[in-house]
């Protein structure tokens, strides 16, 4: 069975341009999930979705970035403005619902300027 | 809201000898727990879980935690590291399997 995908790996952009990160969930996975990893800390979920619906953003800067998770299988997680702060490894994780075990891809690095 | 703690930022074992890994949480109700491990330029991987039943539960790679309510704890165990356990761990808690959290995790070194 294949994992999670994501592109690309590793990304580096100066301040204030703007980036966007894909990941591609197991297949048949309804629940999908993006979360940020700075350095020297647990991963922070970012933003869940149910399907292609929004289940839970209440910890993304709404101001910068957006998600979206279009037919309900891949989803695009974008910044825009990016700022030095959000150098980070973002992870989707996915789950076959809302209440089975997570599974995560390998990660996107990102690297601002 | 719930917390992790994990108070060891860095721990070195030797190859053959026996691994604890403390975990303490914040939770008001009963918790459901995790451990996942990281491995450079990897992902996330489920170890194991707790959200009832037995306190002691057993995972993959030979792992083990025991859940302890009294002292909030679900330290990880494994009798004896090998050199492919070198690695990140990190405890989770959550509402159910969703809107986890995660502690800032602890580097597992492994010496020979």
């Amino acid at each position: 069975e294949a994992g999670v995908a994501q592109s690309p790996r590793y990304k580096i952009i100066e301040k204030r341009q703007s980036v966007a990160f894909w990941c591609n969930p197991i297949s048949g996975h309804a629940t999908l999930y993006w979360y940020q990893q700075i350095l020297g800390q647990g991963p922070k979920l970012l933003i869940q979705f149910q399907n292609n619906g929004v289940v839970d953003d209440s910890q993304l800067p709404k101001d910068r970035f957006s998600a979206e998770r279009l037919k309900g299988v891949d989803s695009t997680l974008k910044i825009q403005p990016a700022k030095l702060e959000d150098s980070a490894v973002y992870l989707c994780a996915s789950s076959l619902d809302a209440q089975e075990t997570q599974y995560f891809g390998p990660g996107t690095r990102l690297l601002v300027l | 809201a719930q917390s992790v703690t994990q108070p060891d930022i860095h721990i070195t074992v030797s190859e053959g000898a026996s691994l604890e890994l403390r975990c303490n949480y914040s939770y008001g109700a009963t918790p459901y727990l995790f451990w996942y491990v990281q491995s450079p330029g990897q992902g996330l991987q489920l170890l194991l879980k707790y959200f009832s039943g037995d306190t002691l539960v057993q995972g993959i790679k030979g792992f083990e935690a025991e859940f302890k309510r009294s002292q909030s704890s679900f330290n990880l165990r494994k009798p004896s590291v090998h050199w492919s356990d070198a690695a990140e761990y990190f405890c989770a808690v959550g509402t159910g399997f969703q809107k986890l959290v995660f502690g800032t995790g602890t580097r597992l070194l492994v010496s020979p």
